[in-house]
């Protein structure tokens, strides 16, 4: 199975700092890579998905970049309402693999 | 699009339960279907795929021989039937859709059932 490493598991920052959050494959997938958004207490919502395609209604502060084993997930500029965890999926094969999750907290 | 999951609950190890997933608002025969799963403060797990004619699927390690799942186009239902449960399968379970370009990702999320394995 395919095994994907988020870093950091949390970070604090403010709003309208630049956050960058990476993701990484234990063997190359391509750009099979997805980004979610989790609030608490609600489902995720898809981000990003092909490694770099942004979701339709998600706010183009947020990026995705990256192929083969190493990808990132940049938010420009921290707005309140994204503070939340973030998540990456690989979407090379089943089965399917979520990274541990990064947790974004006001500083 | 919505999706509404329902048949969580409290059971027995070694019990079975089945979860439902209710959709609208979409062509549900045309969409493969994924339940992913999420223990109490951890993080996501995928769980299963059924492709959008139930004419494959694919199962994590973790309950693969024990779970189940399913779909019925004619009532866009989706389910997973789960088998001798255990007390780590206590988790909140999504269903959601498959991407719309393509079947390994997850595009539109429930709200979820809780199912919570105890004895």
């Amino acid at each position: 199975d395919i095994q994907m490493t988020q870093s950091p598991s949390s970070l604090s920052a403010s709003v309208r700092d630049r956050v960058i959050i990476t993701c990484r494959a234990s063997q190359n997938i391509g750009r099979s890579l997805h980004w979610y958004q989790q609030k608490p207490g609600k489902a995720p919502n898809l981000l990003i998905y092909a490694a770099s395609t942004l979701q339709d209604g998600v706010p183009s502060r947020f990026s995705g970049s990256g192929s083969g084993t190493d990808f990132t997930l940049t938010i420009s500029s921290l707005q309140p309402e994204d503070f939340a965890t973030y998540y990456c999926q690989q979407g090379s094969s089943p089965p399917l693999t979520f990274g541990g999750g990064t947790k974004v907290e006001i500083k | 699009v919505q999706l509404v999951e329902s048949g969580g609950g409290v059971v027995q190890p070694g019990r079975t339960l089945r979860l439902s997933c209710a959709a609208s608002g979409f062509t549900f025969r045309s969409y493969g279907m994924h339940w992913v799963r999420q223990a109490p403060g951890k993080g996501l797990e995928w769980v299963a795929l059924i492709w959008y004619d139930g004419s494959d699927t694919y199962y994590a390690d973790s309950v693969k021989g024990r779970f189940t799942i399913s779909r019925d186009n004619s009532k866009s239902t989706l389910y997973l039937q789960m088998n001798s449960l255990r007390v780590e399968d206590t988790a909140v379970y999504f269903c959601a859709t498959a991407g719309t370009t393509g079947p390994y990702y997850l595009d539109y999320w429930g709200q979820g059932t809780l199912v919570a394995v105890s004895s």
